[in-house]
């Protein structure tokens, strides 16, 4: 039990677009879900709290307005990265909250 | 100063070998301790909590010196599987926040 799942495992995208990731609790309900990045051999950051059906709370330094997160139902939390530069480049990690954190794979985005 | 820092390794450790990490917290407020291991291009994955009198599964064993805010593992009979980046988490209150380490490699080698 206590699956969550990632979508796309990875992404290239170009500069300039936009890229939506979605995270999904497959066998249990999540009200809390977070969104974590992390650059190579660095820690993961967390990026933002995203709580179903009211604004996310992101962390201090995090642009809202440019990572974007939905959380409109108990299953499904969703990151836009919206006009993706190479900087952006990382790997995304979403985990949904259920007693304890439970992780997914993970998104690997690479901006070109 | 960081929150969480450990020391980033590698450390290249003989099969069979036993290996220790440490890892030292700022915040003295800190409630609830973490050893994740992830590998590479991987999610992380809890490997243990770590309680106050310290605790032990199977060849790991964890330790909790909230003195000296320091946090270890042990791993004793070290496995090529055990080969990965373990992570220290620390979470400050009841919101579930996670502190994170950058983790420190290690490698098992035949």
């Amino acid at each position: 039990g206590a699956v969550v799942s990632q979508h796309p495992s990875w992404v290239i995208c170009k500069s300039g677009t936009s890229v939506k990731i979605e995270c999904r609790s497959l066998d249990f309900q999540a009200t809390t879900m977070f969104w974590y990045r992390q650059f190579p051999k660095q820690s993961l950051m967390l990026m933002a709290t995203s709580n179903e059906g009211s604004k996310a709370t992101y962390e201090q330094g995090v642009e809202k307005d440019k990572f974007l997160i939905n959380h409109a139902s108990l299953t499904l939390s969703t990151l836009t990265v919206t006009s993706a530069h190479p900087e952006d480049s990382s790997f995304y990690i979403c985990s949904a909250l259920n007693y304890e954190q439970y992780f997914g794979p993970g998104t690997r985005l690479t901006v070109t | 100063r960081k929150e969480v820092e450990q020391d980033p390794g590698p450390f290249n450790v003989p099969e069979g070998a036993t290996v220790a990490f440490n890892c030292t917290y700022s915040n003295s407020a800190s409630q609830s301790f973490f050893w994740y291991r992830q590998d590479c291009r991987k999610e992380p994955k809890l490997l243990m909590s770590v309680y106050s009198s310290g605790n032990e599964d199977g060849r790991f064993t964890a330790q909790l010196n909230r003195a000296s805010q320091y946090i270890s593992l042990l791993i004793r009979d070290s496995k090529l599987s055990d080969s990965a980046t373990y992570l220290c988490v620390v979470n400050m209150d009841s919101n579930y926040q996670l502190i994170w380490g950058a983790g420190t490699k290690l490698i098992i080698k035949p």
